[in-house]
């Protein structure tokens, strides 16, 4: 069965300093892979994705990622966050069940940014 | 262009009322999901469809159904809601229902059952 793990549930961190947010994720197949960015009180919304290729993505508003399958990770990073990057990110797969594509979210990571 | 619209915003029913949370998209898009967002469980799904005219079942769907007779809605109903099913929902869509599509989020229907 496939599944992602997000380990922290939040993440405090001053503005301009680096952050990275873990994701693990278990499957027996190949994967694809999301991060998605959940502003408050505002639906979720594309970061980056990891199809194939080279294994460090780039995002929006300065973030990335790298998919590194031995240790089944796709941790998400920013050199210098802001206080606008305060917000729910969340990690998912995609995996193919029955016929339709379906996304498996973690259970999120709330990063806090302060001035 | 607006996305995708959900209504209500948020919404106080009564335990045993029936309760329908409207999704409606302008992308054309072919699929369309609807979740459940619960405070450390994440977003689970409730229902999909590929296309108008299919529905299916996600990881959560009892005591929910939906319909799809357009491209552009997607209706959730609770026929007869219950506390379980206090949760903020959320729609989205994808242009098809494929491994690698981006899906897109409507706002959310914040839903409080007494």
């Amino acid at each position: 069965a496939q599944s992602v793990t997000q380990l922290d549930s939040q993440v405090p961190v001053f503005e301009e300093a680096p952050v990275e947010l873990r994701c693990n994720y278990s499957s027996s197949v190949s994967v694809y892979l999301f991060w998605y960015v959940q502003y408050p009180n505002q639906g979720l919304q594309l970061l980056l994705k990891y199809l194939s290729g080279s294994t460090l993505v780039k995002g929006i508003n300065g973030f990335e990622a790298e998919f590194n399958k031995s240790q089944t990770s796709f941790h998400l990073r920013k050199p210098s966050v802001h206080i606008s990057d305060t917000a729910e990110y969340f990690c998912a797969v995609s995996v193919l069940s029955y016929n339709t594509d379906k996304l498996i979210f973690g259970t999120g990571t709330r990063l806090q940014v302060f001035p | 262009i607006a996305g995708i619209t959900q209504a209500p915003t948020s919404q106080i029913l009564a335990a045993g009322r029936r309760m329908t949370l409207r999704c409606t998209q302008d992308m054309r898009h072919n699929a369309m999901y609807w979740y459940r967002q619960d405070l450390g469980l994440g977003l689970r799904l409730i229902h999909y469809s590929n296309t108008a005219g299919t529905t299916g079942k996600g990881e959560v769907p009892d005591g929910y159904s939906v319909s799809r007779a357009n491209t552009d809605d997607f209706p959730l109903t609770l026929a007869s809601a219950v506390p379980s099913q206090t949760s903020v929902y959320f729609c989205a869509s994808s242009d098809s229902s494929g491994r690698t599509d981006t899906q897109y989020f409507g706002p959310g229907t914040r839903l409080t059952v007494l």
